[in-house]
């Protein structure tokens, strides 16, 4: 699991609260992104960082905004939370730019 | 727009038999092509991956066929069993810059029945 953990597992919240899920790895590598995993979309890119306090967008940026203080943890917020947030949660590292590996993943929901 | 498309959607396969889900690009930038594993409640696993400067590589069961003229590559999965049953998704990766995004297909549900 390249010592990724995601926090929390499962989150229900309501429209417009906003909500911070946080990704935490163990081996210092340089590169994190944050994916969102839809049915029929796949995997997108919500947003990434190649180091801290270096951060740049994805492809579904809006409604999201990241922070890395630390090497280790990856912090994605929703400012507002909206119904159309509602998906599954993945955050990855990249090793040595090439191999990416996944988190196990936290499921939002959003009434 | 769709940079890696996939396909097909689902694939049923009945046990012992091979599968193959083909996956095609446009970007002549991408320089890395990953396949992922990704059983349900858990996280995409890294399953296998090939460099456009090989055709073909093989992992026990697992093939990645590469097409580089054509844009497309395909995992061929031989002796399909029941456990292989998951979602798959290609991806691919730009060279352009220095951020190593991937691009991912859609993904492909295959079912191995016993």
């Amino acid at each position: 699991d390249a010592g990724i953990t995601q926090s929390p597992r499962h989150k229900v919240t309501e429209t417009g609260t906003p909500v911070t899920l946080r990704c935490h790895q163990t081996e210092n590598h340089r590169y994190m992104y944050w994916y969102r995993q839809d049915p029929g979309h796949g995997l997108r890119l919500i947003h990434y960082s190649y180091g801290v306090k270096d951060t740049d967008k994805g492809e579904v940026s809006d409604g999201y905004s990241v922070s890395r203080s630390k090497t280790e943890d990856f912090l994605l917020t929703l400012e507002s939370a909206t119904s159309s947030q509602t998906s599954v949660y993945f955050c990855a590292i990249s090793v040595m730019g090439y191999e990416q590996y996944f988190g196990p993943g936290t499921r939002l929901t959003v009434t | 727009q769709q940079q890696v498309k996939q396909s097909p959607q689902s694939l049923i396969v009945q046990k012992g038999g091979i599968s193959i889900i083909n996956c095609a690009y446009e970007n002549t930038a991408f320089d890395y092509f990953p396949w992922y594993q990704q059983f349900p409640g858990k996280g995409p696993a890294l399953l296998i991956a090939i460099r456009p400067d090989v055709s073909e590589k093989k992992e026990g069961r697992f093939t990645i066929s590469f097409n580089k003229s054509a844009k497309q590559f395909s995992l061929h999965i031989m002796d399909s069993q029941p456990g292989d049953s998951a979602t798959y998704f290609c991806a691919a990766r730009d060279s352009g810059g220095s951020n190593y995004k991937l691009t991912f297909g859609k993904g492909t549900l295959l079912t191995v029945n016993p």
